[in-house]
């Protein structure tokens, strides 16, 4: 069965740092593209960061652009996203979900639960 | 990265069938056939029930198709029921590993 695990989540000030672990289990880590989406209060869905397995190329919305960083650890198969800067407007649940393929990530067919940041002072 | 554009809401009697749109351009929706949709029920994660403009995943029911016609995308839901009540969102790949969202739908069963 496959689950997806997040965590890390919480309240910080605007400016500090996050880092979001997202524990994966029942399926080949290596082998699937792994992303990060976030949903803030009332709105909709954002893909925020996304890793290819197949190449290691990764992507980033302009929003985080240089302050966010998506990594993997295969060992352990865990994805993270590692949160700097932060500002009010990165308020929201993040959810870490698998992609049904290597490379592109807009097939999701595993989703985790969710994790609240709140970026408030 | 702009979003694709989705009608704010749709809504339809049980059985009915309800259509909603999903417009990009020509460098996202338009030039490329990997478009998703998924469905989010309140304080819920979302779930994929179409890829590649119409691939159903297993245990998606036949009544969700997909479809596209130049820049817009579609999904259809056909007998429409109750629990398909829930906020429906569309992305789109758009060239060089960048992807782009669509707005969301909230589909309303009368």
């Amino acid at each position: 069965e496959v689950q997806l695990l997040e965590s890390g989540g919480g309240l910080k000030q605007p400016g500090g740092s996050l880092r979001l672990s997202c524990e994966a289990s029942g399926f080949s880590f290596s082998n699937f593209a792994m992303v990060w989406v976030r949903q803030a209060p009332g709105r909709g869905l954002e893909l925020v960061s996304a890793n290819s397995a197949k190449d290691g190329r990764t992507f980033y919305a302009d929003s985080v652009k240089g302050r966010f960083t998506i990594s993997k650890d295969s060992s352990t198969n865990t994805l993270y996203l590692q949160m700097n800067s932060l500002r009010v407007e990165d308020t929201a649940v993040y959810f870490c979900a698998k992609s049904m393929r290597s490379m592109s990530p807009e097939a999701l067919d595993y989703w985790g639960q969710g994790t609240l940041v709140t970026v408030s002072s | 990265q702009s979003a694709l554009t989705q009608p704010p809401s749709v809504s339809g009697s049980p059985g009915q069938s309800v259509a909603i749109s999903c417009t990009g351009t020509s460098s996202d929706v338009g030039n490329h056939n990997f478009v998703s949709w998924y469905q989010q029920h309140p304080g819920k994660a979302p779930r994929l029930i179409i890829y590649d403009v119409r691939g159903r995943p297993s245990g998606v029911p036949d009544r969700f198709s997909g479809s596209k016609s130049g820049n817009t995308a579609s999904l259809t839901i056909s007998g429409l029921q109750a629990e398909d009540e829930a906020d429906y969102y569309c992305i789109s790949f758009a060239g060089s590993y960048d992807y782009v969202w669509g707005s969301g739908t909230t589909v309303t069963v009368l």
